[in-house]
């Protein structure tokens, strides 16, 4: 079964830092892999989705970059908000199926 | 455009009651999902439905059962709820199975 760790489980950053999360995956043989963000008592919001032949994929702030060989992936914010303060979650889909196996998540608080 | 909704947001059961959550999307997406989140164990896959049609059982698909009334509606039934059955419940839609699943906000459920 495709494991999926999340380290650090919690960060805490002033703004105007630039961040790394990290994801790391046990099987190399990946779909793709989601970033998500969820803020307290909501739902997921989709970041960035990097398919199994891309590098890398950015938006706005965001960049997340994806090394299969070692099953890792990290997420890059730069110049961070307390807006950024949330859980971001790694997601990677395997070829074998539909669902996504989630990492438990690292808890970001950005302050002013 | 409301994306993924899902009814009720809240709800209380006891011990052995039965209840259907709903979840519907209005993007003309084929694969919908429900995953349930738990502290400590991060998201899981209960179900899915590839397309219009199909169904086919996730990670933790026991005490649990789905139908995808059409296009748009993916819903999961709790026969006889269990206090092990108190979690967050996330229905979730992509377009196709490898492109970014988008979520609903959510319902929280609470079994006595």
């Amino acid at each position: 079964k495709q494991e999926v760790t999340q380290i650090p489980a919690a960060l805490s950053v002033p703004e105007g830092e630039n961040l790394v999360l990290n994801c790391s995956f046990t099987d190399s043989a990946i779909y793709n892999l989601q970033w998500f963000r969820q803020d307290p008592g909501k739902g997921l919001t989709s970041l960035l989705l990097i398919q199994s032949s891309q590098r890398e994929q950015t938006s706005g702030r965001l960049n997340a970059s994806l090394d299969k060989s070692s099953g890792r992936s990290t997420l890059y914010i730069a110049a961070s908000q307390p807006g950024d303060s949330a859980t971001y979650l790694c997601a990677v889909q395997t070829p074998s199926g539909y669902a996504l196996n989630f990492g438990k998540g690292t808890s970001l608080l950005v302050t002013p | 455009n409301a994306g993924v909704t899902q009814t009720p947001k809240f709800q209380v059961l006891k011990t052995g009651q039965s209840m259907t959550l709903q979840c519907a999307q209005d993007m003309n997406h084929n694969s919908m999902y429900w995953y349930r989140q738990d502290p400590g164990m991060g998201l899981r896959l209960i179900y899915y439905s590839a397309s219009e049609g199909t169904t086919d059982k996730g990670e933790v698909p026991n005490g649990y059962n789905v139908s995808r009334l059409n296009k748009r509606e993916f819903s999961l039934r709790l026969e006889s709820a269990a206090p092990s059955q108190t979690s967050v419940y996330f229905c979730a839609s992509s377009r196709q199975r490898s492109e970014t699943q988008y979520f609903g906000p959510g319902t929280r459920l609470l079994v006595l």
